[in-house]
Order: structure tokens, then C-alpha cells, then sequence
């Protein structure tokens, strides 16, 4: 099971929105609507933010959403904020109780 | 309230083994299945694998086959997982996190990690 693919990097300013993508495979991604998205500080345990493709544990700020086309699923986060600099990791169901995580992506918040 | 507590950081040689506990308190320890994950230094998250606490069914990635076990002991509420051969690429903060969910014949429900352990660094060096 290879892992997904992310860009390594992603920046925005304060208020914008930044959109970073998650690439798998039909085998993943594309096979299943049960995309996550994690959030994690630098010495923190990830922190959900997206749940199958687009929903949001309560807690998590609506200017955090999520989509999916084909085997691509997307992350976007509206008006930017300073907390919201953190890595972030797509992870998919890839069947029989599998699961893959992207390479993650570092947001920075200029 | 839900606790995910690990044991300790541990220091291990190359070709040695380190089992990795994850006590679980503040709900019912067989309704969730516990995975374990790992992240190296300055590197990203890697599923290692899964565990049904309540029948003790795993699956492991393929990746960790023959290598990694996770366990469980359903009198204390805890989850091991215990890694074989280690090397040092092996060096990682190992976490369990709880799925709050369920997956079944391929239909999932809240299928994501609600609650993380705090990590255990394990070091792997001569």
C-alpha cells in the first residue's frame, strides 16, 4: 500500500483560503468516501478536522471543508488564521481493514 | 472522559524487540477498534495496524507483516503492540488512536480517530 499523495508545502495569509489535495488510487481514495483529514502542531497528537470526505466532528470550524473527485480528495481552509499553521494528513480507507495516510503538509500562514 | 494513556519512551539495539502498551479509560474498552500508528523524526503518520479489542481480530499493514503484533488484554483495558527485529529506521513516536467507528463488509461509519495516546518515542541505536 503506497501512501497518498500530498504537496509537501501550502501558504496562505491571514483570511485567504488555501486548498490542499490528497492523491491516491481507486484502490483507496477513489473506492471510498471515507476520507480523513488530521491536523497536528509540532510535538501535538493529530487532531481530526474532515471525516468521510466532508463532514466535521463538532468542534471544528466551518472554514475547514472537504471534497473528493475521482481519486483526489481536497482539503480547503477559508480565512486563514495563525493557529491554523500546523501539518496536515489526508488518511483513506483502502479496504479489509486497511488503512493509508498521505505524506502530509505543512501550512504556513505568511 | 476518554484517556489513551502509553507507556514510556524506551531505547532498544538493533535486532531487539519493544512492546508498546496503550491503557484505555473513560468507556467501554471492546465497542472500539484501536490502531497503531507511527511517525519517524520530522516525518509523516504510518498506519501499522488494527485491532478488534472485543474478538482480538488484527490486521496489519503489509509493510509491518511478520514483524509487528498488537495484542490486547480486555482485564485492564490495554493494547499492546510489539515490534520485532527493530532497525533504526525503526526510530518513531508510536501512537494508538481509537477509531470512533466501524468499518463491515466495506461500509464504514465515523470512520476516523477520535482519541490519540500521547506518543511513546522509541529509539532504536547500537
Amino acid at each position: 500500500q503506497s501512501a497518498l499523495t500530498q504537496p509537501p508545502s501550502a501558504s496562505g495569509s491571514p483570511g485567504q483560503s488555501v486548498t490542499i489535495s490528497c492523491t491516491g488510487t481507486s484502490s483507496d481514495v477513489g473506492g471510498y468516501n471515507y476520507v480523513s483529514w488530521y491536523q497536528q502542531h509540532p510535538g501535538k497528537a493529530p487532531k481530526v478536522m474532515i471525516y468521510e470526505v466532508s463532514k466535521r466532528p463538532s468542534g471544528v470550524p466551518d472554514r475547514f471543508s472537504g471534497s473528493k473527485s475521482g481519486n483526489t480528495a481536497s482539503l480547503t481552509v477559508s480565512g486563514l488564521q495563525a493557529d491554523d499553521e500546523a501539518d496536515y494528513y489526508c488518511s483513506s480507507y483502502a479496504g479489509s481493514d486497511n488503512l493509508v495516510f498521505g505524506g502530509g503538509t505543512k501550512l504556513t500562514v505568511l | 472522559q476518554v484517556q489513551l494513556v502509553q507507556s514510556g519512551a524506551e531505547v532498544k539495539k538493533p535486532g531487539a524487540s519493544v512492546k508498546v502498551s496503550c491503557k484505555a479509560s473513560g468507556y467501554t474498552f471492546i465497542s472500539y477498534y484501536m490502531h497503531w500508528v507511527r511517525q519517524a523524526p520530522g516525518q509523516g503518520l504510518e498506519w501499522m495496524g488494527i485491532i478488534n479489542p472485543s474478538s482480538g481480530s488484527t490486521t496489519y499493514a503489509q509493510r509491518f507483516q511478520g514483524r509487528v503484533t498488537v495484542t490486547r488484554d480486555t482485564s485492564t483495558s490495554t493494547v499492546y503492540m510489539e515490534l520485532s527485529s527493530l532497525r533504526s529506521e525503526d526510530t518513531a513516536v508510536y501512537f494508538c488512536a481509537r477509531l470512533r467507528g466501524y468499518c463491515s463488509g466495506g461500509y464504514c461509519e465515523n470512520y476516523y480517530f477520535d482519541y490519540w495516546g500521547q506518543g511513546t518515542l522509541v529509539t532504536v541505536s547500537p
